[in-house]
């Protein structure tokens, strides 16, 4: 059974480009979660989605991101016309059920040149 | 003052000591996490508890929802024991126990 997987591992884009970012819970786990970790800085929580839902996205900044979980298919986390600040490591998260342990994937390092 | 505060925030250690890592919070909370990330990699979770103890190898997680407290401890370290330690908690009456709000991290550095 595989893990969590993401991917790219490492992605560099220019500023004005877009990144996605893709992520394909565990086997059987609808909740999704992604979290930013900034350089030197701590993690912190941007959106939680269930299968075609978002059901929480307080941590996403407002402008420029968006995130979609399909039917079919990985989650996407996608950032439009990145800038300088967007570089970080972009983790997510998936569970079984609502209150189910969560099994992290490898992050996807963003650099933003 | 953050919600999830860790201490130390570096902890060095020869291989085989007893190693305490402490997490204090603030809110109430639904579960408490403990991951590992070791440098550039992804993300371990250790641990998730909401109450008492619990142990998986050389690893023991307690948790005191009373005082808003819980320790990580690692018996008879070892140098890939390397890593840093991450608390992070769930508050309680969320949606998702997912939603998670994490400690700065303590930089674990075991040496042989």
């Amino acid at each position: 059974n595989a893990g969590v997987m993401q991917n790219p591992r490492h992605l560099v884009r220019r500023r004005g480009q877009e990144a996605r970012l893709r992520c394909s819970p565990m086997k059987g786990h609808s909740h999704v979660y992604w979290y930013r970790q900034l350089p030197e800085e701590g993690l912190k929580f941007m959106v939680y989605l269930q299968k075609e839902n978002i059901i929480d996205e307080s941590g996403m900044p407002k402008e420029r991101f968006s995130a979609e979980f399909p039917k079919e298919g990985p989650s996407i986390l996608r950032i439009q016309q990145v800038v300088r600040g967007d570089s970080a490591a972009y983790f997510c998260a998936s569970s079984r059920s609502l209150n189910s342990p969560l099994h992290f994937g490898n992050g996807t390092r963003l650099t933003v040149t | 003052k953050n919600e999830v505060e860790q201490s130390p925030q570096n902890l060095t250690a020869q291989e085989g000591e007893f190693i305490t890592i402490n997490c204090s919070y603030s809110v109430g909370i639904s579960a408490l996490h403990w991951l590992q990330q070791h440098p550039g990699g992804g993300i371990v979770s250790l641990f998730m508890l909401s109450s008492g103890k619990k142990k998986h190898g050389r690893l023991i997680a307690t948790i005191n929802i009373q005082e808003k407290h819980s320790s990580l401890h690692i018996t008879a370290s070892h140098p890939r024991d390397s890593a840093v330690y991450i608390c992070a908690v769930g508050n309680a009456g969320g949606t998702s126990y997912g939603k998670l709000t994490f400690g700065q991290g303590t930089i674990l550095t075991v040496h042989p």
